[in-house]
């Protein structure tokens, strides 16, 4: 496949249980991006890779939150004891340059219900 | 906090009309300013993006006017069809992007 690609595209797990959304970015896209978005918000960044540099985790919003991405390809966003308010889309971009700068490509989301 | 101000949330517009969104900064780093579209289901995709050295972009029916002086830029789209239905939302970089809110722009037949 040419584009980001997404998994699961949708998840409903209880309130409490740790979820992992995986991320498989453009081959040769050295940026990767994480971003939330919730019902009626714009994208909320969460945490930026680039190449083998330290990830810029800024955008976490709490320590239950974690991302790591092996072999500068694939990403994981973990999730730990799932809170209602963690219910959101969490889009994963990755892009040819860093820094913010050049087009991002998205993938469709991973949709996360927590009941 | 929201570095990147939009708005308006909502428009709805007759095909052919122009939608017009608006978008303010704060942070004078911000050097990349692109636009995102998102259908629904999708995740969003480039439209058009501008640097801050010129003042207008077109590509197609779509432009961006920017102000630097007043830190706002804008997007028109000329000619809407009804196919431009969709949520757009501004951004800006200095090293990372950060995006507004999101406008949902309807287009009536």
């Amino acid at each position: 496949g040419a584009g980001v690609s997404q998994s699961p595209s949708n998840k409903v797990t209880e309130k409490g249980k740790d979820v992992e959304l995986r991320c498989d970015p453009i081959s040769g896209h050295t940026a990767l991006y994480w971003y939330r978005q919730s019902l009626g918000q714009g994208l909320e960044f969460l945490i930026y890779f680039q190449g083998n540099s330290a990830p810029d985790k800024s955008g976490l919003p709490s320590d239950r939150f974690s991302a790591e991405r092996t072999g500068g390809s694939v990403s994981t966003l973990t999730i730990q004891r799932t809170q209602q308010e963690d219910s959101a889309v969490y889009l994963c971009a990755s892009s040819l340059e860093g820094r913010g700068v050049g087009e991002l490509f998205f993938g469709e989301g991973s949709r996360l219900t927590v009941l | 906090q929201q570095q990147v101000k939009q708005s308006p949330q909502s428009l709805i517009v007759q095909k052919g009309g122009i939608p017009i969104i608006n978008c303010a900064y704060e942070n004078t780093a911000f050097d990349y300013f692109p636009w995102y579209q998102q259908f629904p289901g999708k995740g969003p995709a480039l439209l058009i993006a501008i640097r801050p050295d010129v003042s207008e972009k077109k590509e197609g029916r779509f432009t961006i006017s920017f102000n630097k002086s007043a830190k706002q830029f804008s997007l028109h789209i000329m000619d809407s069809q009804p196919g431009d239905s969709a949520t757009y939302f501004c951004a800006a970089s200095d090293y990372k992007l950060s995006f507004g809110a999101g406008t949902t722009v309807t287009v009536r037949a």
